[in-house]
């Protein structure tokens, strides 16, 4: 059972502040990792995708890749309340385009 | 350029109905996946289709089929609802089918069986 663990949250962190959000997952073959936003009630939005090992920012987002740890990770930089959704982790396992999502993240930033 | 699409928005239907859902992907976007999300947790993968053929499957009784047209657009069927059917559909397209093309979601459609 191929499998992907985020923290549930809530994680509050107050508006200027740098969000860190997490993911393990448990297939070391993944080659492919997707972060999306989700509103509530909206649906998911992506947000980066990374498919190397290391760093990749975009704006006031950083996606960061340890495959030896099997571990990915979104960072936001100067968080505003604007931030404050659920952050969902996915992964595609076999390059297929069949994505195994976390059970998100849900992040709350106070002004 | 418009975004994926899917229609209706909102649905409320009887145990024992069958209930068809509508989506149009991206322009030029030629896969469509279909994913099911129950409040709190994260979608689950239903169906991909490519070309008109379905690439994959996920774990979901044979009460849920689906379909591809030639212009790419796609239906997605359940059959005999269940109240454990209540959910968000949604529905997204990609350019192809790898890993390497990123999914984009339309606005799903809320499906509530009572």
């Amino acid at each position: 059972q191929k499998e992907v663990e985020q923290n549930s949250g809530p994680l509050s962190v107050p508006e200027g502040a740098i969000a860190s959000l997490n993911c393990t997952y448990s297939d070391r073959g993944s080659q492919s990792f997707f972060w999306y936003r989700q509103y509530s009630g909206k649906s998911p939005e992506l947000i980066m995708f990374i498919y190397s090992n290391g760093d990749k920012e975009d704006g006031r987002f950083t996606a960061q890749l340890n495959k030896a740890s099997q571990y990915v990770s979104l960072l936001i930089r100067d968080s505003q309340p604007s931030d404050s959704a659920t952050y969902l982790c996915a992964v595609d396992y076999n390059q297929g385009g069949k994505l195994i999502f976390g059970q998100g993240t849900e992040l709350s930033v106070k002004p | 350029d418009a975004g994926v699409t899917q229609s209706p928005t909102h649905l409320i239907k009887t145990r024992g109905q069958q209930v068809t859902l509508r989506c149009s992907p991206i322009s030029g976007h030629k896969s469509v996946s279909w994913y099911q999300q129950v409040l709190g947790q994260g979608p689950q993968f239903i169906f991909q289709y490519y070309e008109k053929e379905e690439r994959g499957r996920g774990n979901f009784p044979d009460r849920f089929s689906a379909r591809q047209f030639p212009n790419y657009s796609s239906e997605l069927n359940v059959n005999a609802l269940l109240l454990g059917d209540s959910a968000l559909y949604l529905c997204a397209s990609s350019l192809d089918p790898g890993g390497r093309s990123p999914l984009h979601f339309g606005n799903g459609t809320r499906l509530t069986v009572t």
